[in-house]
């Protein structure tokens, strides 16, 4: 069965490093979304991406956010400068245009130091 | 700006017993979701729910949905330990990005 995955799992990192999180979502999906959820805490959507570009983002996602697809599969978040209270989890989901049920990945576990 | 409530949020129940998870949501939505997770594993995708009066099931778990009071509900008929988990809701509507409820974190015990 197709699956989202998603690398690292687990990342640990210094505050004001860069963080780039990985996802591939499945294969006949078009549209693709980050989410993340602070340990304990209700899942917060961060950023929807279609046809190569956002089509909606949350205040959560500032400018030290980005998003990008730079290949066919893979489709990556970005921090550029982690801060303590970026330490989350963080899912990747994809879905097809007629169900909208989002499929999401195993998580990457991000802890800022 | 919609919001979604879940309650409760922490429900301890015995095997065997039925429950009810409600879920509440602000504003008119097209479509509800419910999803299942277990500690430190990622969101499993259970019931879509696409207009009123629609009853999904699976296995002991029966989703339902009322849009006109604007209210899910899953129903755990005969629970068993397997079910202990966290289950969220969550709403859309269009292209609006996923609304998530806190979660009912549901703990079966023997």
């Amino acid at each position: 069965e197709p699956e989202v995955t998603q690398t690292p799992s687990h990342q640990v990192t210094q505050m004001g490093q860069e963080v780039i999180l990985r996802c591939v979502p499945i294969s006949n999906h078009l549209y693709f979304y980050w989410y993340r959820q602070i340990l304990g805490q209700k899942v917060e959507f961060l950023v929807s991406f279609y046809n190569n570009e956002i089509s909606e983002k949350s205040e959560i996602f500032d400018d030290q956010f980005s998003v990008e697809r730079p290949d066919g599969s893979n489709f990556t978040l970005k921090i550029r400068s982690t801060k303590l209270e970026d330490s989350a989890m963080y899912f990747c989901a994809s879905s097809e245009v007629t169900t909208y049920m989002r499929f999401f990945g195993p998580g990457t576990r991000l802890t800022v130091l | 700006e919609l919001k979604v409530e879940q309650n409760p949020l922490f429900l301890s129940m015995q095997e065997g017993k039925n429950y009810t998870i409600y879920c509440n949501y602000s504003t008119t939505s097209d479509r509800l979701y419910w999803y299942r997770q277990d500690p430190g594993k990622s969101l499993e995708s259970l019931f879509v729910l696409l207009s009123n009066g629609a009853v999904k099931q699976e296995g002991r778990l029966m989703a339902s949905l009322d849009t006109k009071a604007r209210l899910s509900t899953l129903h755990i008929t005969a629970a068993v330990h397997d079910l202990s988990a966290t289950y969220f809701c969550a709403v859309d509507s269009g292209n609006t990005p996923l609304v998530f409820g806190k979660g009912t974190r549901l703990s079966v015990i023997a």
